[in-house]
């Protein structure tokens, strides 16, 4: 158990509906992580928050958003879903200070399959 | 981050010892060098972490050169649960490592 939890587990959605799933961070983690890995497909960085600002943007599409609300827990929401967008997203937390020379091993949750049809 | 170059794909057979190398020729002085294991379905998982030399736990050894410039993974005596993808990342341990960038992986497979 990598503390850091992940919600729904499984979500099944119709193309063009909006769905979000929902990450609480391991206790003391300041910093969030969301990444997409498709079937067969390597981890797709999407976006990271540190203490409630976004910190980095990776390969996030514009339908898709994210926040880290002040209790730490963030969510990623998902707009005008596609086939496409059919994936295991996971959530990740880490002890990620700026400018402390630690907390770069990143723990991931078990992730939320979606499934769009 | 520093680009990483590992084989894409290896087998084994159960009770075997598993090298797993991974490239970083333009690693930073301040750069880590940090393995993960995924099995299907499963988030990543940290393995271990080195700067130099040699750094063993209870589940790998990494082995990393002088020059730095590669690393590599050992496995002692896997099994069929050792059956995953194997990802090698290197960045700075805080400042800058704002993307946790994974490549394609090692995916490994053990064989009875």
């Amino acid at each position: 158990d990598s503390g850091v939890t992940q919600t729904p587990k499984h979500l099944i959605t119709a193309t063009g509906q909006r769905v979000t799933l929902r990450c609480s961070p391991r206790s003391g983690d300041l910093s969030v992580y969301w990444y997409q890995q498709s079937l067969d497909q390597g981890l797709q960085f999407l976006i990271q928050y540190y203490n409630g600002e976004e910190r980095a943007k990776g390969n996030i599409l514009e339908r898709f958003s994210a926040q880290q609300f002040p209790d730490l827990h963030s969510e990623l929401n998902l707009s005008s879903l596609e086939l496409g967008d059919s994936a295991l997203y996971f959530c990740a937390s880490s002890a990620f200070r700026p400018g402390r020379n630690s907390g770069n091993t990143i723990y991931f949750g078990e992730g939320s399959w979606l499934t769009v049809v | 981050l520093a680009k990483t170059t590992q084989p894409i794909s290896m087998d084994s057979y159960e009770g075997q010892e598993v090298n797993i190398t991974c490239s970083h020729n333009n690693i930073a002085t301040n750069d880590y060098i940090t393995w993960y294991q995924q099995f299907p379905s499963q988030g990543p998982r940290f393995i271990i972490q080195g700067y130099k030399t040699k750094v063993t736990n209870e589940v790998a050894s990494l082995f990393i050169p002088a020059d730095r410039k590669s690393s590599t993974l050992s496995l002692p005596r896997v099994s069929l649960s050792d059956t995953a993808v194997y990802y090698c990342l290197v960045g700075p341990l805080s400042g800058g490592y704002n993307k946790l960038i994974f490549g394609a992986g090692t995916r490994l497979a053990v064989h009875p």
